[in-house]
């Protein structure tokens, strides 16, 4: 069925230092790639989103790119500060019906 | 603008006992989804609702979760009889007409199956 795989699924990095995670996907139909942070309690929020016809997205400090060819996408955090902790979700489906299937999260721990 | 509402925030119940959910979502939002969180895990999509009409409940175990939109506004969520492995937030989102991508989550509910 479809499956969306994500890793890191727990990362550490220094205040200041950049952050990476990846997720592939494996419906080709998928043209709806979102991010999603959840802080411990709370509910997820939409961070930046990439549709496919877009290989990469900026918006201040995070950016996402896409690889169709290869089924995969990347979130990059630049300038980590701590508030950037939290549970970070990756997700892959259509933008026409609105089904997403979630990666399985990535914890990432930014140390002050 | 209000957010998803849901309640409660917090269940916990025995195995084989009943739990309904409640949602209200974003004024105005057409189409609404229920989710099920178990912890460490990434959201799994449960059934979603265009107004009052099921779009996609492939994932729903029916034969103990069940869930309705009437008026295409709130929604409900039930299990009847829960299990331990029942035990999850569940989390409703809700999406403006023409935009299904754009899911607004809900606080979710916490449940605890004893």
């Amino acid at each position: 069925g479809e499956n969306v795989e994500q890793h890191p699924s727990t990362l550490s990095v220094q205040e200041g230092d950049s952050a990476v995670i990846k997720c592939t996907y494996s419906d080709s139909a998928s043209n709806y790639f979102p991010w999603y942070k959840q802080e411990l309690g709370k509910r997820p929020q939409l961070i930046i989103d990439i549709r496919s016809n877009v290989g990469e997205k900026k918006d201040q400090r995070i950016a996402v790119t896409l690889n169709k060819t290869a089924k995969h996408f990347s979130l990059h955090i630049t300038e980590t500060q701590p508030e950037d902790s939290a549970v970070y979700f990756c997700a892959a489906g259509s933008s026409n019906t609105g089904k997403l299937i979630f990666g399985q999260g990535t914890t990432l721990q930014v140390k002050p | 603008e209000a957010g998803v509402a849901q309640s409660p925030r917090y269940k916990i119940i025995e195995k084989r006992q009943s739990v309904a959910f409640w949602c209200n979502p974003i004024s105005g939002h057409a189409t609404l989804y229920w989710y099920q969180q178990i912890l460490g895990q990434g959201p799994k999509l449960l059934i979603q609702f265009q107004n009052n009409g099921v779009v996609d409940d492939s994932q729903l175990p029916k034969d103990r979760f069940s869930a309705e939109r009437l008026k295409g506004v709130d929604s409900t969520l039930k299990i009847q009889p829960a299990k331990l492995e029942d035990s999850a937030v569940y989390l409703c989102a809700s999406s403006p007409s023409g935009k299904s991508y754009e899911q607004y989550f809900g606080p979710g509910t916490r449940l605890t199956v004893t």
